[in-house]
């Protein structure tokens, strides 16, 4: 069974770079027909596609997120990365990394970390 | 991008009730909508897929339908355990979009 685990810093200063890992276990991320993503949860609110990669680094991303994202992958350590840069207070949320099958949606996801954006 | 909007935003009910939740989409998608389940503190559950797909080991009782620009979730007799916030979502363009999200809540 796949697992998905989210690991980086909880809180990070206005103004500078989020960096999230995910780390697979149960499956391999150089796996074909498979995309990984990341999505956010602000406290309270609803949730959000930040952008999804594929074995290969080919990358599809929320366009509302501008050219503040960056999402990479490594298939040689089964994980894949998240950077978000100049961050401000409504990047705070709740960060998830989750496995897409080809055709399909989210069916597995990391318990997902909070990141806050504070000075 | 694709806008889905889910209503109602909370949805108050009892054990037994027949519950039905809905998102429209800004404009016609094919099936690939899914539902998800999320309790508080945990990340979400998938549901449903491709509009009406059950997910392995996701008890009968969920249903989903629709096409279009209109899709629902119902939830045929409310069990105590599924008392949680549900999210539609739409992956059918290479733009993912998410509803609001609908609290149900003990009546």
């Amino acid at each position: 069974q796949v697992q998905l685990q989210e690991s980086g810093p909880g809180l990070v200063k206005p103004s500078e770079t989020l960096s999230l890992t995910c780390s697979v276990s149960g499956a391999s991320t150089d796996t074909s027909r498979t995309f990984w993503g990341w999505i956010r949860q602000p406290p309270g609110k609803g949730l959000e596609w930040i952008g999804s990669v594929y074995k290969s680094g080919t990358t599809y991303h929320n366009l509302s997120l501008k050219s503040r994202v960056t999402i990479s992958i490594d298939n040689s350590k089964n994980h894949f990365s998240l950077r978000l840069t100049s961050v401000t207070a409504a990047d705070t949320a709740v960060y998830f990394c989750a496995r897409t099958p080809w055709g399909r949606p989210f069916d597995s996801w990391g318990r997902g970390t909070l990141v806050t954006v504070s000075s | 991008d694709i806008q889905m909007t889910q209503s109602p935003s909370t949805l108050a009910a009892s054990v037994g009730d027949r519950v039905t939740i809905t998102c429209r989409a800004s404009q016609r998608i094919d099936t690939g909508v899914a539902w998800y389940q999320q309790r508080p503190g945990q990340a979400p559950n998938l549901l449903i897929y491709k509009a009406s797909v059950l997910e392995t080991g996701v008890p009968s009782r969920f249903s989903g339908s629709g096409s279009g620009t209109e899709f629902t979730l119902t939830i045929s007799s409310l069990q105590p355990d599924d008392f949680a916030t549900y999210h539609c979502q739409q992956y059918n363009t290479n733009w993912w979009t998410f509803g609001q999200g609908t609290k149900v809540e003990i009546k």
